[in-house]
C-alpha cells in the first residue's frame, strides 16, 4: 500500500511567519502534489511537482512556495504566513505515468490554523 | 479554469434510502474520478469513468459519465450509515492533474 505521511496534524502559528508543511511518499512516485481544502470549495491545487528539483504552479499559488530535494519529499512553504491560509493542507502522489488513470494518494491533511 | 460544479453539498437521509449526487462541468474531461473522504482522512479513490456513456457499480453505488464527458453522476441505493463521508468528484486533466468539485457531505441516520 502507497503510504503518504504529512508530518504535523494540527499546526497552529503566527501571522507573519514562515511555515514549512512535510510531505513524505515511500513509492517512488513521480508526481506530488499539494492542495488545500475548504468547506463547499473542494481540493484546490497549490503547487506540484513531476521529479526531483522541478515545480510547477496550481491553480492558487500566490502566497506559498515548494520544493523537492529528494523524490519522496514535498515541501509546502508559507513564506509569511496569513490568517486567509488558515485551512486544511492536503499532499497527494501519482506514479506518473500520464493519463493512466491511476488514483492520486493522499495523506491524512495537516490542519493549519494562522493566529 | 476548469471547474466542478458538484449538488447537493449536503444531504442528510434515513438509512435505506437512495439519493443521487450530481457533477456537472462546461469542460470536457479526460475521465473523471469520485473519492471519498472520513474525517481526519484523506480522500480515497472509489472509481475511475473513462469512456462517454459509462457505467461503473460498486456495490451499492452506481457511477455515471456523461456521453459528452462533462458530467457525472453518483447514485447509492439503499443507504446505509457507513456510507456517512465527504463525496468527492475530480476531472482528470493534463499532467495527471485533478480539478475537484466543492463535495457532497453525505450523512445516513440509522
Amino acid at each position: 500500500d502507497v503510504k503518504v505521511t504529512q508530518s504535523s496534524r494540527y499546526l497552529v502559528k503566527r501571522t507573519g511567519e514562515k511555515v514549512f508543511l512535510e510531505c513524505v511518499q515511500d513509492m517512488d512516485h513521480e508526481n506530488m502534489f499539494w492542495y488545500r481544502q475548504d468547506p463547499g470549495l473542494g481540493l484546490r491545487l497549490i503547487y506540484f511537482s513531476y521529479d526531483v528539483k522541478m515545480k510547477e504552479k496550481g491553480d492558487i499559488p500566490e502566497g506559498y512556495s515548494v520544493s523537492r530535494e529528494k523524490k519522496e519529499r514535498f515541501s509546502l512553504i508559507l513564506e509569511s504566513a496569513s490568517t486567509n491560509q488558515t485551512s486544511m493542507y492536503l499532499c497527494a502522489s501519482h506514479e506518473g505515468t500520464p493519463y493512466s488513470n491511476q488514483p492520486q494518494h493522499f495523506g491524512d491533511g495537516t490542519r493549519l490554523s494562522i493566529l | 479554469t476548469q471547474l466542478l460544479e458538484q449538488s447537493p453539498q449536503f444531504l442528510s437521509i434515513q438509512e435505506g434510502e437512495n439519493l443521487t449526487v450530481y457533477c456537472n462541468s462546461s469542460s470536457v474531461f479526460s475521465s473523471l474520478q469520485w473519492y471519498r473522504q472520513e474525517p481526519g482522512e484523506g480522500p480515497v479513490l472509489l472509481v475511475t469513468v473513462v469512456t462517454g456513456g459509462e457505467v461503473k457499480k460498486l456495490k451499492r453505488l452506481t457511477f455515471q459519465f456523461g456521453d459528452a464527458r462533462k458530467d457525472s453522476s453518483l447514485h447509492i441505493t439503499a443507504a446505509q450509515p457507513g456510507d456517512t463521508g465527504l463525496y468527492l468528484c475530480a476531472g482528470v486533466r493534463a499532467g495527471n492533474m485533478l480539478t475537484f468539485g466543492g463535495g457532497t457531505r453525505l450523512m445516513v441516520k440509522p
